[in-house]
């Protein structure tokens, strides 16, 4: 399936590397998730994109920057993570935002992210 | 008290068996309440929405009673390839737009 693409699949960075994940969706949805899932805790939503715009940014830390140059992509990016940063890194998409049953979300693959 | 509470795993069922999850939630503004499914080491996949009157696709059924704030999922006649972590979500616009996933429920089904 390549409704949600993610990109890289795994990467492992240092505390003081700058890295950039990806996520590119091609359902035509307008909106655009990125969720971070440790082990054994449920996801967390961390931003919420609607259009480009942020709608949501679920008091993330600023070592994690997001961007959505169009409604197609979405970035975030890293730096000066913490071990504790290491986990699975989802996106989804979703037709609009909303608490509708129209706005079901789609995930991506994800990025298992390694902090070192 | 969590926000959305799903039962503790691990559920281990042999083929052929039903298998009942539940998931409680604490907004009574909940408007929208889906159950997906996640294997190992990959993504959520959506496996349906639950309606107000309960829906059913196949060998799974779903129901939602508002009144108790919680939502089901049921499984009959169990496949090996069910065995997976069934994720229960639910959307609401209070306060802001909110999508709370459930721990998830660890299912085995055994030969």
């Amino acid at each position: 399936e390549t409704g949600v693409t993610q990109t890289p699949r795994h990467l492992v960075m240092g505390m003081t590397n700058k890295k950039s994940l990806k996520c590119e969706q091609h359902l035509g949805h307008n909106a655009m998730y990125w969720y971070k899932q440790s082990a054994k805790k449920p996801l967390e939503l961390m931003f919420v994109y609607s259009l480009e715009e942020r709608v949501e940014n679920n008091s993330v830390p600023s070592r994690f920057s997001p961007e959505c140059p169009n409604s197609s992509h979405l970035f975030l990016h890293l730096h000066t993570l913490q071990p504790e940063d290491s986990a699975l890194y989802l996106c989804a998409s979703s037709q609009e935002v909303g608490a509708g049953f129209s706005y079901e979300q789609y995930f991506g693959p994800g990025t298992r992210l390694t902090v070192t | 008290r969590k926000e959305v509470e799903q039962d503790p795993g691990p559920f281990n069922v042999p083929e052929g068996a039903t298998v009942a999850f539940n998931c409680t939630y604490s907004n009574s503004a909940s408007q929208s309440f889906f159950w997906y499914r996640q294997d190992c080491r990959k993504e959520p996949k959506l496996l349906m929405s639950v309606y107000s009157s309960g829906n059913e696709d196949g060998r799974f059924t779903a129901q939602l009673n508002r009144a108790s704030q919680y939502i089901s999922l049921l499984i009959r006649d169990s496949k090996l390839s069910d065995s997976a972590t069934y994720l229960c979500v639910v959307n609401s616009r209070s306060g802001g737009f909110k999508t709370i996933f459930g721990a998830g429920t660890r299912l085995f089904v055994k030969a």
